[in-house]
């Protein structure tokens, strides 16, 4: 299995502003996902973190919006930028294992709310 | 276009009784289906996860079946407790992909 921790665990930030969400592995990891939960919804796949690489994003979300890094196998960051109460959202990360990419482990998440 | 749906969005009951939770996805092929659990404000668990070519796992009180001619799982959790009181989420992992779908959640709550 793998570990997955998420900084900042909760947020609330000014309108107009951006916050960069940090999540870190205690495993090599072949993929890193990013996902928003929005209140009362299900999760939506934001993009997939690629090492080395720019990220793959899913329809209806574009990089300017959401800058993603991901430096090496074990890190990767999301950006929220030009923040609008539209955000507010809980982000997860998950992590597919190089030894076992049948599965997905997901972080805390990081709860941003926006005012 | 894959689709997955989870049914009854809430359910409440008292302690003690066996529950069966319903997912239903659109598109039969499937690499694998995996239950999770969330507990408010936090992030998820996974409590089971189904190969495309298995019909069911357990752990402990819970067992999840996978009928993938019908597009159907049902999670079953036995002699519930109210600490399993938490959003359960049913994902799908369409072939050949490490996306997951994940459907809209059923919100239990078990009662002392």
């Amino acid at each position: 299995s793998a570990v997955i921790s998420q900084k900042p665990s909760r947020d609330i930030c000014q309108r107009g502003t951006s916050l960069t969400i940090q999540c870190q592995v205690d495993s090599q990891v072949t993929m890193m996902f990013w996902y928003r939960q929005q209140p009362g919804q299900s999760l939506t796949l934001i993009a997939t973190a690629n090492q080395g690489s720019e990220a793959t994003y899913e329809s209806g979300f574009v990089i300017d919006k959401f800058p993603i890094s991901r430096p090496n196998l074990t890190f990767s960051t999301l950006t929220v930028s030009n923040m609008s109460p539209e955000d507010s959202s809980i982000y997860l990360c998950s992590a597919a294992l190089i030894s076992r990419t049948d599965t997905q482990y997901f972080g805390p998440g990081t709860r941003l709310t926006v005012l | 276009k894959q689709e997955v749906t989870q049914i009854p969005a809430a359910l409440s009951v008292p302690e003690g009784e066996n529950l069966v939770l319903n997912c239903s996805f659109t598109d039969s092929a499937i690499y694998n289906l995996q239950w999770f659990r969330q507990d408010p404000g936090k992030g998820l668990t996974s409590l089971l996860l189904i190969q495309s070519s298995q019909r069911e796992q357990t752990s402990g009180r819970l067992n999840a079946s996978l009928d993938k001619s019908s597009g159907r799982s049902t999670l079953y959790i036995a002699a519930s407790q109210p600490g399993d009181s938490a959003t359960y989420l049913c994902a799908v992992n369409p072939s050949g992909t490490y996306k997951y779908i994940f459907g809209t959640g059923t919100r239990l709550k078990v009662l002392a």
